[in-house]
Order: structure tokens, then C-alpha cells, then sequence
């Protein structure tokens, strides 16, 4: 079965420094992981994703995450966090392949909150 | 706006009553999902179709809510009976699949609001 685990409910962190989310995945056969971010009232909005490739994918708003397939982990990360980074945060996974099931599961979430 | 939208945004009802929400997807988007999110947690999947055909419900998906997507475009939702444990955000969500291509990400509308008093 298919899991998602963000350890943490809430992470603090002062603007301008570095910011982790974390977040490991437990998957049968190679995973397709994502991170969605979630602002008040809003839907969630699609951040990036790892399909294959390099273990260190790019994305929106100068957000990365780091695919670690021997820790099962894809945390999210960012050099230097904005007041405007706080939201939700929510790591995904769905295994891969065309015929896979489709839905994908959804952590918990993590409130990353930057303190100006 | 050609993203995902949702109708309504908000819906207060009374216990008992039905609901019917609706999901616009992303045009040539062929999947379409439902999710349900309540306080404090990640969105838990409900149901999603590929074109017209319903392939997965989920056993969250008691037999009082139904959905459909009757010409392959946009989606119903509909919750009979409503119970108070129904309150919640449902969102919607589309995404292009096509055999050998990459999957792509889901893209999520607004949501639709719940409240059953």
C-alpha cells in the first residue's frame, strides 16, 4: 500500500535563512512524487514533481526537493525562505506507470511558517 | 481563467438533505478527481474518471455519494442524505494522461465547502 509521512506538523523558520520540509513515501515500484502547496481558501497549487531522472528536481517559486530513493525520501527545500513562503505543504505519491492506480496519496500536511 | 473551477464555492445544508457539486476540469484534460479534505489533513481521494468511465472509487465513497461525468468534460458530485460527518472541502482536480507520455501533475480547483448543520 501506498503511504506518505510528514513528520513534522509545523516547521519555523526565520526569513532569508534555509527552509526543509520533510517528507518520506513508501510505494510498490518506483514512485512519482509531489509537492503541492496550499494557501488559505485556496486549492492546492503544484509546486514540482519527480518522475526520473535527476534525484534533485527544480520547481515553482525557487522551491527544490531532493529524491533519496535509498531513505525513501523527497523533502523539499529552498535557500532562502520568503514571509510569503507560509502555507501548507503537502507531499504525494503515486506509483509509476501508465496503468497504475491513478490516485494519488496525500501526506498530512506541514505548515511552514517564516518569521520576518 | 482555463484552469479547474468549481461550483459553488461555498454550501451550507441541513442534515438529510441532498447536495450536487460540479467540477469544470482543464479542457484537454481526459482525468478527472475527486477528493475530499477535511481540517488539518491532506486531501483523501474519492473517485476519478478517464473520459467517461468511472475507474476507481474509493471505500470512503459510501453508496450516498455518486458521481459523474457524463460527456467525458465536466463532473457531478452529488451527496444524498447529508450527515454532519460530510463537512468538508471536496476539491476537484484534472490531469492529461496518454500512454508512454510522463505523467503529469494534477491540477486542483478551489474546492467546494460543505457545511452540514
Amino acid at each position: 500500500a501506498q503511504s506518505v509521512a510528514q513528520p513534522e506538523d509545523q516547521v519555523n523558520v526565520a526569513e532569508g535563512n534555509p527552509l526543509t520540509v520533510k517528507c518520506t513515501y513508501s510505494v510498490s515500484g518506483n514512485p512519482y512524487l509531489f509537492w503541492y502547496v496550499q494557501y488559505p481558501n485556496r486549492g492546492l497549487q503544484f509546486l514540482l514533481k519527480y518522475i526520473t531522472g535527476d534525484n534533485l528536481v527544480k520547481g515553482s517559486y525557487g522551491f527544490e526537493a531532493e529524491f533519496n530513493k535509498s531513505q525513501t525520501s523527497f523533502h523539499l527545500k529552498k535557500p532562502s525562505a520568503l514571509v510569503s513562503d507560509s502555507a501548507l505543504y503537502f507531499c504525494a505519491v503515486r506509483a509509476a506507470g501508465y496503468s497504475s492506480a491513478s490516485k494519488i496519496i496525500f501526506g498530512s500536511g506541514t505548515r511552514l511558517s517564516i518569521r520576518p | 481563467d482555463t484552469g479547474v473551477s468549481q461550483d459553488p464555492r461555498h454550501k451550507i445544508t441541513k442534515r438529510g438533505q441532498n447536495v450536487t457539486f460540479r467540477c469544470d476540469p482543464i479542457s484537454e484534460h481526459n482525468r478527472l478527481y475527486w477528493y475530499r479534505q477535511t481540517l488539518g489533513q491532506g486531501p483523501e481521494f474519492l473517485t476519478y474518471f478517464q473520459n467517461e468511465a468511472q475507474l476507481e472509487k474509493s471505500r470512503l465513497l459510501s453508496d450516498r455519494f455518486s458521481a459523474e461525468r457524463p460527456k467525458g468534460s465536466f463532473s457531478t458530485l452529488e451527496i444524498q442524505r447529508t450527515e454532519q460527518g460530510d463537512s468538508a472541502m471536496y476539491l476537484c482536480a484534472s490531469s492529461l494522461a496518454i500512454r508512454g507520455i510522463t505523467y503529469n501533475e494534477q491540477f486542483f480547483g478551489p474546492g467546494t465547502r460543505l457545511t452540514v448543520l
